[in-house]
């Protein structure tokens, strides 16, 4: 069965830390990985997308790393921001077109 | 603006009663999708759509029916068979189904009493 894991939950921080937060899927064979964020009560941001044939991608202080041969993906953020403060899911796209959704971290950025 | 609509932000339904809730993008986009989300769960995709005139179930169709007869608008209709009906409903859209990526909705919060 296809699934998307994250760990952890909810993760707490002090403004101006580096974090990572992690996705782990059962299956290598996937299409894509997209990242969300998710303010409460609200819908999907995404953030980013990568392709089954890259490695990364980055927009601003996010940087997203895929590595397919150990079902894992992260979302690095740097000088983290309590603006930054949401839930950040992941969602895996599989070759049959199923997409499957994490459960989200949820993080909080102290001031 | 280009972008997803739901309405209504909240809504409440006594139990029994079906209700629908909306979904419309200005996007040009083929494949629409709901999806409903718990709390401590990921999304799950209760039905998509590939074009007009055409819908399929996803893992959790039970209790719930759509309708495409327009590109911009994709309804769901919560029946009174789902069985547990409270939840925060999410409608996504994509350029085609496959691996595009998806636009969400604000979201509809359904309470059922």
């Amino acid at each position: 069965k296809q699934e998307v894991t994250q760990i952890p939950a909810a993760l707490s921080v002090p403004e101006g830390e580096n974090l990572v937060l992690n996705c782990s899927f059962t299956d290598s064979a996937i299409y894509n990985l997209q990242w969300f964020r998710q303010d409460p009560g609200k819908g999907l941001t995404s953030l980013l997308l990568i392709q089954s044939s890259q490695r990364e991608q980055t927009s601003g202080r996010l940087n997203a790393s895929l590595d397919k041969s150990s079902g894992r993906s992260t979302l690095y953020i740097a000088a983290s921001q309590p603006g930054d403060s949401a839930t950040y899911l992941c969602a895996v796209r599989f070759p049959n077109n199923d997409m499957r959704f994490g459960a989200g971290t949820r993080l909080t950025v102290k001031p | 603006d280009g972008g997803i609509t739901q309405s209504p932000k909240y809504l409440f339904r006594k139990e029994g009663q079906n209700v629908t809730l909306s979904c419309e993008q200005n996007l040009n986009h083929d494949a629409m999708y709901w999806y409903r989300q718990d709390p401590g769960q990921g999304l799950r995709l209760i039905y998509y759509s590939q074009i007009v005139n055409d819908f399929q179930k996803g893992d959790i169709a039970e209790g719930y029916s759509v309708s495409r007869e327009k590109k911009e608008s994709f309804p769901l209709t919560v029946t009174s068979a789902q069985k547990n009906p409270t939840a925060f409903y999410l409608c996504a859209s994509s350029i085609r189904r496959g691996g595009y990526e998806q636009y969400f909705g604000p979201g509809t919060r359904l309470t059922v009493t």
